[in-house]
């Protein structure tokens, strides 16, 4: 099963844009890559998934490399509502999910 | 309203005393899974279930057991817990399981046993 790293933690500062890293080297080739966070006392909350190209949403833009073994979520410009941990997670076609250890992120005003 | 609806949300037990925890969604998914989260651990799957009466493992499946003989209901079982499993657990859905979609995730329940 596909493994994934991310830092544990990062920071930023208010309406900068914020780029989160995720390597996933041992990814399978239908295998999606999801990412979800998480606020402190709450459920996961989808953020952006993808397989192969670039993916924009109103919330984020997941840049996923060419070998895909890494992606970037892109915060484009943060706030402090986007403090949270980001969980980078694969996902498999037959529905095993294994999630990264999420990567704090802090925004500064 | 659609959601994700976990029950208990907070348990205090003993050990081998027998409990299951209920998950129900009301968005007709066909994809539910469990989630233990635990500190330094982040989120780890225990069980999956593509439809109904199909289960399959996560990556910590042991001293759980699931159930899905319905669409809208995924319980996990405890048959015998243990202090090791003192951990916050989500239920989450999806409208198909091939990866494609998006994990609607309970509220979570705090489970602690002692």
């Amino acid at each position: 099963d596909a493994k994934t790293t991310q830092p544990n933690s990062m920071e930023s500062n208010e309406e900068e844009p914020v780029h989160l890293p995720c390597n996933h080297s041992t990814i399978s080739g239908t295998d999606y890559i999801h990412w979800y966070r998480q606020l402190p006392s709450q459920g996961p909350e989808y953020v952006i998934h993808g397989l192969t190209s670039n993916v924009n949403n109103r919330m984020a833009s997941l840049a996923i490399a060419e070998d895909r073994k890494s992606s970037t979520l892109i915060l484009h410009r943060a706030t402090l509502r986007d403090a949270a941990v980001y969980y980078c997670i694969i996902g498999t076609s037959y529905g095993k999910l294994t999630f990264g250890q999420g990567t704090i992120l802090t925004v500064h005003p | 309203e659609a959601q994700v609806t976990q029950n208990p949300r907070y348990l205090i037990t003993v050990t081998g005393k027998k409990l299951t925890v209920t998950c129900s969604q009301n968005m007709n998914h066909e994809y539910m899974s469990w989630y233990r989260q635990d500190p330094g651990l982040g989120l780890r799957q225990i069980y999956y279930s593509m439809n109904v009466e199909v289960t399959d493992k996560g990556d910590v499946p042991e001293g759980y057991k699931v159930s899905r003989k319905e669409k809208r209901n995924f319980p996990l079982i405890l048959e015998s817990p243990s202090p090791n499993q003192t951990s916050l657990y989500f239920c989450a859905s999806m409208r198909s399981g091939g990866g494609t979609g998006e994990l609607f995730f309970g509220e979570g329940s705090r489970l602690t046993v002692l």
